[in-house]
Parts: structure tokens; sequence; C-alpha cells
């Protein structure tokens, strides 16, 4: 499967803890993007990075939020002092520069349950 | 107001429908526009994007109208396969895909 590939798939964890998502993007896509998808909404970008560097960042990520691509391939989001309004559907995409018509491919998302 | 807005739904119809589903755009500055189709738990994925000039893919037919800021998707001879939530989609973003999304509008096709 050379599609892009999240870990873990389901997390459930305390409040107050702290959690990490992976996401490993197609290959050769340089640019790579995290989204938070809550119950009834549409997803809401959170941040991309093109190659290693972090270009842009959503209010939403407070700075609670953390996400690293330290060497351009897979990508890691990590939650500290988790809340539970942080429970969502976090996904992970890419495309590469100039792809067509800018579509990005999905990961199938790694399910955040805070308790 | 939201930037992308879309009537949630649902849409109950019958398999062999034709069912049509309407967004909104605020930002006018925005440059490509798609529908996704999102199934139950699942990630998001691309149905197809949206050109000024209509564009057709089988039974689907999606319009963009720049000076309304109006995107549509017409779903023809529905099938109990089509049932899923279909999100209205526009890159503001430049350069890169910062892609906004609508909260969706859900679709239950029945016998």
């Amino acid at each position: 499967d050379t599609g892009v590939s999240q870990d873990p798939r389901h997390k459930i964890t305390k409040r107050g803890q702290n959690v990490t998502f992976r996401c490993d993007p197609i290959s050769e896509h340089n640019r790579l993007y995290w989204y938070r998808q809550t119950l009834g909404q549409g997803p809401e970008f959170l941040t991309y990075f093109q190659n290693e560097a972090q270009l842009e960042k959503s209010r939403l990520l407070s700075d609670r939020f953390s996400a690293e691509r330290p060497k351009g391939s897979f990508s890691t989001l990590e939650i500290q002092r988790t809340e539970q309004g942080d429970s969502a559907m976090y996904l992970c995409a890419s495309n590469p520069t100039g792809g067509r018509g800018n579509t990005i491919y999905f990961g199938e998302g790694s399910w955040l349950t805070v308790v | 107001r939201k930037e992308v807005e879309q009537d949630p739904g649902p849409f109950n119809v019958p398999e062999g429908a034709t069912v049509a589903f309407n967004c909104t755009y605020s930002n006018s500055a925005s440059q490509s526009f798609f529908w996704y189709r999102q199934d139950c738990r699942k990630e998001p994925k691309l149905l197809m994007s949206v050109y000024s000039s209509g564009n057709e893919d089988g039974r689907f037919t999606a319009q963009l109208n720049r000076a309304s800021q109006y995107i549509s998707l017409l779903i023809r001879d529905s099938k109990l396969s089509d049932s899923a939530t279909y999100l209205c989609v526009v890159n503001s973003g430049g350069t890169a895909s910062k892609l906004t999304f609508g909260t969706g509008t859900r679709l239950q096709v029945t016998l």
C-alpha cells in the first residue's frame, strides 16, 4: 500500500497525558498537512510542511500542540496535557508541489479519545 | 459566517433518484474547488474537482458559479453505495493546498 499511513489508528488516553501521532506520506510527496475533524464537522486545517519546513500553523494549533517533520519524510503531531476537547480524528494528508488541481490525499486518520 | 457553507441534510432519497447539493463560499479569492466524499468514520476521498465550465464524471456533475460564489453537485440515478457525506471544499491557500471544508451534506439512499 503506497498511500498515506497513520499510526496509531486509535488512541484512548487520560486527560493530562501526552500523545503522539505519526504520519508517513506518499513517497516523494514533499507537502504534508495535518487536519483535525470533530463529530459533525468537516476537517479543519492545523498545519503544513514543505519538506522539513513548517510553513503555516492555524490558530487552532495551541501551544500544547507541536508538529515536526525532521527529515522531510514522516511527520509527528504531539499533543501535550490532553484535554477532553482534543478528542477528534487527526488526519494527515500529502501532495507533491504543483500537484494536479492541488488535490491532497488523506490517510485513514488517527482517532483520539480523551477520557 | 463560515467560509464554506453547506446544508447538513440528511437527504433521504430512493434509489434511482436525482439529488443536488449546494454550497456557498465567502472568499472571492478562492482558486480551486472540490467535492470530497466521506464514509462513516473514514477519511475524506476526492470525488471530483469543480471547474467554471462545469464538469461531469459518470453520474456526477459539478458546477461552479464564481460570480455567485456557489458550487453544486448533482448525482443522477442514485445508488445505495452513494450513501455518504459529501464535503464541499475550497482552496484559498495560494500555492499550498490549505483546503477549507464545509461541514458536509449527508446523503442516505434507500431501497
